[in-house]
Parts: structure tokens; sequence; C-alpha cells
């Protein structure tokens, strides 16, 4: 099993540019999550998916839209990109709610010039 | 909302013990859990309490108190692999993880 994957690893942008990150996960798992990590600091959560066709707003959701057409993959995608955007994106997922060990992915390091 | 608080950095020598405090405060509270990050690595989940109490798992045990909205994270026999950073997590209502900003352990020889 590869767990949780995301793609790609590192990505640099032009502010207004727009982009898709991918996450995909094979442990059959309902919940996904998008956070982001800003040097120094602990996970944000963006947006969530507590199973397919379904998505909810996190903490930091503007900027960014998220879909989960298929169970096994969740989309973020950011329409216009800014320098504020810069930072490291972290896919989840879990078995059921939030008190279920999540698994994460390795992250994709984006730069927004 | 959520908030947590918990130290910044830590700094111990092989084979010496660590404690890692976090209190929060949150609504709808389900438990509290622990992940370890190291650097340029993903978190990984280490522990969950939902209960209060102390739960051990190896050289790390994760201890709670729901009434003083309070715990703990030990790490025993501390090894230089050990190094990196402890992030605590409140479940609360709404299926979510809110994260503290991380504790960045040091171990030194």
């Amino acid at each position: 099993n590869a767990g949780v994957t995301q793609t790609p690893k590192f990505r640099v942008l032009k502010t207004g540019q727009s982009m898709t990150l991918l996450c995909a996960q094979d442990m059959n798992h309902e919940y996904m999550y998008w956070y982001r990590q800003d040097p120094g600091m602990g996970l944000r959560l963006i947006h969530y998916s507590v199973g397919e066709g379904t998505t909810a707003k996190g903490e930091v959701p503007d900027g960014y839209n998220v879909s989960r057409l298929k169970k096994q993959n969740f989309l973020l995608g950011l329409e216009s990109a800014a320098p504020s955007q810069t930072s490291v994106y972290f896919c989840a997922s879990s078995v059921s709610g939030s008190y279920n060990e999540q698994f994460f992915g390795p992250g994709t390091r984006l730069t927004v010039l | 909302g959520q908030s947590l608080e918990q130290p910044s950095e830590v700094t111990a020598v092989e084979g010496a013990i660590v404690q890692i405090n976090c209190t929060y405060q949150t609504s709808g509270f389900y438990g509290l859990s622990w992940y370890q990050q190291h650097d340029g690595g993903a978190p990984t989940f280490l522990s969950y309490n939902a209960l209060d109490g102390l739960e051990e798992t190896g050289r790390f045990s994760s201890f709670l108190s729901r009434s003083d909205s309070y715990g703990y994270l030990l790490l025993q026999e501390l090894q230089m692999k050990d190094s990196a950073s402890y992030f605590c997590a409140v479940s609360a209502a709404g299926n979510k993880l809110t994260f503290g900003g991380g504790t960045r352990v040091l171990v030194k020889p």
C-alpha cells in the first residue's frame, strides 16, 4: 500500500497563476483533509471531506477550493495564487472522525513569487 | 473556537526524560492527540487520549486531565532520533483536529 500520496512535491508559481494539488489514498478512508503549515508553526485546516461528494470549510479556507469526486482522491485548487499562500501543504486521511488517527502524505512545498 | 498552548522548544540529553505540556480551550471536547514531525517530514500519529489518565506506548506516554483541560506527552530514555517537533491536537465536535503550534525537542549527546 502506498498510503497517502501527493503530487506535485514542489511547485513555484507566479502571483495570479492557478494550480491544483492532488491527494490520493489507497486505504479506503472516508475522511480526507487539506492542511497548510507555515515555518515554525502548527498545521491549519483548509478544507476537509467526510465522504465522496462532500466538502466542508476548515479554519483557513479563503483562496482555496476543493473537490472529492472519487473516494480515493481529494483535490485542492488555488484559483489565483498569492504570496501569502507560500507554504507546505499536507493532505491527510482517516477512517472516520477526528478522533481517529490521521495518516499524512509527504507534503507539497509551494512557493508563490 | 479552539486554542492550544505548548512550549516552543525543549532541549535535553540522550537518556533523559522530557515532558511536553499542552493546555487547551475548546467546546465539545472529544480527545487529545499527539503527533511527531521530523524536519522535512510528514506528521505521524503517536497517541490519543479520550479519558483521564496515562496511556503508555513503549518509551512514550501520554496523559490527559479533562477537568484541567491539560495533557502531556512524556518521552523517556531519549534517543537522538527523538529530535523532532511534537504537536498536540484536540478533537472536538465537527470531525476536525485543531493543532497546537508545536514543541521542538532537541536531543544532545
